[in-house]
């Protein structure tokens, strides 16, 4: 059964500084990676969704997958206090459906 | 404006009641989904469907039931409610079932079994 580990738990940073988050895998087969946020109260915003080993930028937010290594990153450029919040990373399987295994996520604070 | 709409927001039950969550989307998407987020806990998938047809589902419990009566509709209807049900229910729609199709979430309905 896949298992999503996501660290660090909590990350604070200064507003403009890159933040940088991690998340690793068990299953090497999966074909999809995303990462997701989400504000307090409200549902979860899909930020990048990357499939190939490489990168995969959307605007300020960029992530890395090395499926050899199990790991995806998501790098968030010039991070404003608005961006304060839940950061999800979800895979999903091989396959239809839509089935995706979350991280249990990293807090992310911004500071002006 | 949310797209897609669940209600209620907030519901507080009794243990051994029965509950039902609304989830409508107005996006014109084929698929609608059930996820969970319990506390201490990651967001867990349930329930998949397409085009008003059962996908997947991935919860053990006969008690939760979801109920598709129009394409755009994917309630959840939850019996016998324990004490661990507690949890926040999302509801997500996608245009199809596919690898690429993006998901979009509901603001959840938040459940708290007494």
């Amino acid at each position: 059964q896949q298992k999503v580990q996501q660290s660090p738990e909590s990350l604070t940073v200064s507003e403009g500084a890159m933040a940088s988050l991690n998340c690793t895998f068990s299953d090497g087969t999966s074909d999809n990676f995303r990462w997701y946020r989400q504000h307090s109260g409200k549902g979860l915003e899909m930020l990048v969704s990357i499939f190939s080993d490489g990168e995969k930028e959307e605007g300020r937010f960029t992530a890395h997958l090395n499926r050899a290594s199990l790991h995806v990153s998501l790098h968030i450029r010039e991070p404003q206090p608005s961006d304060s919040a839940v950061y999800l990373c979800a895979v999903k399987a091989t396959g239809g459906n839509n089935k995706l295994t979350f991280g249990q996520g990293t807090v992310l604070s911004v500071i002006p | 404006d949310p797209k897609i709409i669940q209600k209620p927001k907030y519901l507080v039950a009794v243990t051994g009641s029965e509950k039902i969550l609304i989830c409508e989307q107005y996006l014109g998407h084929n698929a609608m989904y059930w996820y969970r987020q319990s506390a201490k806990k990651p967001l867990e998938f349930m329930f998949s469907y397409s085009y008003q047809k059962l996908m997947d589902n991935q919860t053990a419990s006969s008690r939760f039931q979801p109920q598709s009566s129009k394409k755009n509709h994917l309630d959840l209807q939850i019996t016998a409610l324990k004490p661990d049900d507690s949890a926040t229910y999302f509801c997500a729609s996608s245009p199809g079932t596919a690898n690429t199709g993006q998901l979009y979430f509901g603001e959840g309905s938040k459940l708290t079994v007494l």
